[in-house]
């Protein structure tokens, strides 16, 4: 079984900001991990995925997140948040034996503040 | 290339009404996914579909529910003689295949039961 857990329901930050959501996960395998942003009323959006290799995974939008295998953590970061960056952000976790079902976190609302 | 396109957007039914909902995947994608999303909640995985094969179809409910992805058409999702408690965003993810690959979202149909 797959699990991912990301413990903030909320995370607020001022403008300007560095920016961290958290993610961990549990897999009984080698993982690939995923971020998705979601604006209201819309689908998820692909963020940034890691799949092998460099630990430290760049993306879209200037965000970037860092795979901890000791961890078992993936946390979402951005050097400088922007108020445009609040949305729901989700964390996804599949395995190469399961044909690319993927589970996701409840999610995390950043809301970043002028 | 249009993206993954989900209607109705939204769709209202009354308690024991029948409710479909329709998912036309990405050019080129022959892979779907199913989620639901509860308000307040993260997204919950349904069924994981190929052209004409259901492969994974371990988060739907037992009664009820049923998916299908046709040689020709988009997928479909229905929910026979619908309750309250089915009121929730569903949305649709298709991909080219395999967990390496990221998921492509529709904007979602919001079903509301009265």
């Amino acid at each position: 079984a797959q699990s991912v857990a990301q413990p903030e329901d909320q995370v607020n930050v001022a403008e300007g900001n560095p920016l961290t959501v958290k993610c961990t996960y549990s897999v009984s395998g080698n993982p690939y991990l995923f971020w998705y942003v979601q604006y209201p009323n819309r689908g998820l959006q692909f963020l940034l995925k890691y799949i092998t290799g460099d630990n430290l995974v760049k993306g879209s939008y200037g965000f970037e997140a860092e795979f901890n295998k000791s961890q078992t953590s993936f946390h979402l970061k951005k050097p400088s948040a922007l108020v445009s960056d609040s949305a729901l952000y989700f964390c996804a976790v599949s395995l190469n034996t399961n044909a690319g079902k993927s589970t996701f976190g409840d999610g995390t609302t950043l809301t970043v503040k002028p | 290339n249009a993206g993954v396109m989900q209607n109705p957007r939204h769709l209202v039914r009354r308690r024991g009404q029948e409710a479909r909902l329709r998912c036309s995947p990405m050019k080129g994608h022959s892979h779907v996914y199913w989620y639901r999303q509860l308000p307040e909640e993260g997204l919950k995985f349904m069924v994981y579909l190929q052209k004409e094969n259901i492969i994974d179809e371990s988060g739907m409910p037992k009664e009820r529910f049923s998916a299908e992805f046709p040689k020709e058409g988009p997928s479909i999702l229905r929910i026979q003689q619908v309750v309250r408690g089915d009121s929730a965003a569903y949305f649709c993810a298709t991909s080219p295949g395999g967990p390496l690959e990221k998921l492509f979202f529709g904007s979602g149909t919001q079903l509301s039961v009265l």
